[in-house]
């Protein structure tokens, strides 16, 4: 267990929806990125938040955003799916002082 | 834009082989490589190289950092069942955290 929390572990929905997933880090990590793994493109980097900041973004849609709360925990939403949004949601943590990070169990989406 | 390669894609041994899975990337300003195992579902940390530590072992896992030649290799000695897995390469640049994975290399070990 790495100490990482993603609800909900599953999430079917249809085309066109919004879904928000939501992640707690391990205790003492002020660092939560996510992440997006589809059987084509393996993971891809989505967006990073420091401290309730944002710091750094990478592929992500205009359609998805996040945000990290004063509690650290985070939330990515997503809105206006499409068949291809679908994929395994990852969020992970770190400390901030070093790029290991420690992942969760994932959010498997499924748009129909 | 940065990159990172693995090879093989697939890889099916028999129980007590050696394997070595390949990694080679492409990143501005190096900061780190680092290995992952995912099995089910979360990637689980296994090692992180970087300038100044260029082989990690631990138990049966070895890996070495090639800085020069851009790549890095991960050895499992005397494979078991429960080393059936994709293994994901990562790496990281100047200025930021966030890791760039390759696709990994799913190996399955046969009894």
């Amino acid at each position: 267990d790495s100490g990482v929390t993603q609800t909900p572990k599953h999430l079917i929905t249809a085309t066109g929806q919004r879904v928000t997933l939501r992640c707690s880090p391990r205790s003492g990590d002020l660092s939560v990125y996510w992440y997006q793994q589809s059987l084509d493109q393996g993971l891809q980097f989505l967006i990073q938040y420091y401290n309730g900041e944002e710091r750094a973004k990478g592929n992500i849609l205009e359609r998805f955003s996040a945000q990290q709360f004063p509690d650290l925990h985070s939330e990515l939403n997503l809105s206006s799916l499409e068949l291809g949004d679908s994929a395994l949601y990852f969020c992970a943590s770190s400390s901030g002082r070093d790029e290991k990070l420690f992942f969760g169990s994932g959010t498997q989406l499924s748009v129909l | 834009e940065d990159k990172v390669v693995q090879s093989p894609l697939s890889l099916v041994v028999h129980e007590g082989d050696t394997v070595t899975l390949n990694c080679s990337y492409e990143v501005t300003n190096f900061r780190s490589l680092l290995w992952y195992k995912q099995e089910k579902k979360a990637p689980t940390f296994l090692f992180m190289l970087t300038s100044s530590g260029i082989e990690k072992k631990s138990g049966r896992l070895s890996s070495i950092l090639d800085k020069k030649e851009l790549f890095s290799i991960l050895n499992i000695t005397a494979t078991q069942t429960g080393d059936s897995a994709v293994y994901l390469c990562a790496v990281s640049g100047a200025g930021s955290y966030q890791l760039t994975f390759g696709k990994g290399t799913k190996l399955s070990v046969i009894p």
